[in-house]
């Protein structure tokens, strides 16, 4: 079935330094890549997302890149902060069956001051 | 802060009970997409509703139903509960009918079955 692999599922950084977290999926008609942030308590919020037509896509410290042949796309996180600490989920839209939004397993990161 | 609410925040069940949790999505968005997140992973697509209809499902026993009504609120009910549906369960709203429209999250009703 539609499948999205996250990796890591725990990344600790310093402050300043960059944070990079990687998926892949399964389905080759995907054709939307979500990121998502959610901290403590709180639903999923949207980051950032790219769509199939562009290969990277940057608003401020975040940036994503997509890359169709190989299926995977990555989340760059630049001049990390104690505010960025909270569980980054991937996404992926799935055309098998009906469409839906699968998502990766997680990353915890940490930022440490 | 989005303008989607869930409401419970948290509730305890036993096995075999059923359950009914309410969502009001943000005025004008006509989607609701409802999700089970059990610890440590990721949203797990429960089903959609577009202007009151079912428009698409997960891999989702037929115990797990919604509805959605006009006035932007939902429901997801689960019946028969098991110790497995202990989960917390998010619903998002959307303007449009299509996955790659921003979905906006609440913050979750966090379901306990004993």
């Amino acid at each position: 079935g539609e499948n999205v692999e996250q990796h890591p599922s725990t990344l600790s950084v310093q402050e300043g330094d960059s944070a990079v977290i990687k998926c892949t999926y399964s389905d080759s008609a995907s054709n939307y890549f979500p990121w998502y942030k959610q901290e403590l308590g709180k639903g999923p919020q949207l980051i950032i997302d790219i769509r199939s037509n562009v290969g990277e896509k940057k608003d401020q410290r975040i940036a994503v890149t997509l890359n169709k042949t190989a299926k995977h796309f990555s989340l760059h996180i630049t001049e990390t902060q104690p505010e960025d600490s909270a569980v980054y989920f991937c996404a992926a839209i799935t055309q098998g069956g009906s469409e839906k939004l699968v998502f990766g397993k997680g990353t915890k990161l940490t930022v440490n001051p | 802060e989005t303008g989607v609410t869930q409401s419970p925040t948290h509730l305890i069940k036993t096995r075999g009970q059923q359950v009914t949790l309410r969502c009001s999505s943000q005025s004008g968005h006509n989607t609701v997409s409802w999700y089970q997140q059990a610890l440590g992973q990721g949203p797990q697509f429960i089903f959609q509703y577009y202007r009151e209809e079912e428009n698409g499902r997960g891999n989702f026993p037929p115990r797990f139903s919604g509805l959605q009504f006009p006035n932007y609120s939902s429901e997801l009910n689960v019946n028969a509960l098991e110790l497995d549906d202990s989960a917390l369960y998010l619903c998002a709203s959307s303007p449009g009918l299509v996955f790659a429209d921003e979905q906006f999250f609440g913050p979750g009703t966090r379901l306990t079955v004993l």
